[in-house]
């Protein structure tokens, strides 16, 4: 069984703060993967990144960057300088390797309604 | 590409009423899923598809069944809609190769009263 554990439920920051979204997870699978999905209030779901349990490196893209953990079995989210557009729910997921490279379910935290006042 | 369309967008439904929700995808893509949203649990998989023709059960099967007579199209029915099936309903679709990247459709807000 896996599970994603995503403790903050809403966070609030004032526009230009840093911000971090924490993901713990757990699964039995030695190889998996790992996203992060925003929603904004619109509804729609728009992937962020992907990172393979393999790959522990850090990613930065922009104002975002993932710092991916797997002694502590964490992939946290950090959003620099926010900004209200940043407002919205943020998901992380999590699935296992398969052979067919799609066909498997993802297994969602409870997400975290971030508000980033002006 | 339209991408991933979900039909209707809004429903209200009655307890005992019987609905059929439709996912539809451009993509040609082989698998396709149906999550629902409720708060506090993101999202869980209700039914899922590798191929026409086949389908499987996920985390959340009851009360739901599916059916993929076509590759692009992946139907959600409920029977016997009930006020615990109030929720947001996800379709989402993906391919051999996609790396497990999921693209999802707008959703469906169905109301059982």
């Amino acid at each position: 069984a896996q599970k994603v554990t995503q403790a903050q439920t809403e966070i609030s920051v004032v526009e230009k703060e840093d911000v971090t979204l924490d993901c713990v997870y757990e699964t039995r699978d030695t190889t998996y993967y790992l996203f992060w999905y925003k929603q904004p209030p619109s509804g729609e779901l728009v992937f962020l990144i992907r990172r393979n349990s393999f790959d522990e490196q850090n990613e930065i893209s922009g104002r975002y960057s993932w710092n991916f953990q797997k002694s502590t079995s964490s992939f946290n989210f950090t959003i620099t300088a926010s900004q209200v557009v940043d407002s919205a729910v943020y998901f992380c997921a999590l699935t296992p390797t398969t052979d067919n490279n799609a066909g498997n379910m993802l297994t969602f935290g409870g997400g975290t309604r971030l508000m980033v006042k002006p | 590409n339209a991408g991933v369309t979900q039909t209707p967008k809004f429903r209200v439904l009655k307890t005992g009423q019987s609905m059929t929700l439709l996912c539809a995808q451009d993509m040609n893509h082989e698998y396709m899923y149906w999550y629902r949203q409720d708060p506090g649990m993101g999202l869980r998989l209700i039914h899922y598809s590798v191929g026409e023709g086949t389908t499987a059960k996920g985390e959340v099967p009851d009360g739901y069944n599916v059916s993929r007579l076509k590759k692009q199209n992946f139907l959600l029915g409920l029977e016997s809609a009930a006020p615990s099936q109030t929720s947001v309903y996800f379709c989402a679709s993906s391919y051999w190769g996609a790396l497990y990247e999921q693209y999802f459709g707008p959703g469906t807000r169905l109301t059982v009263t």
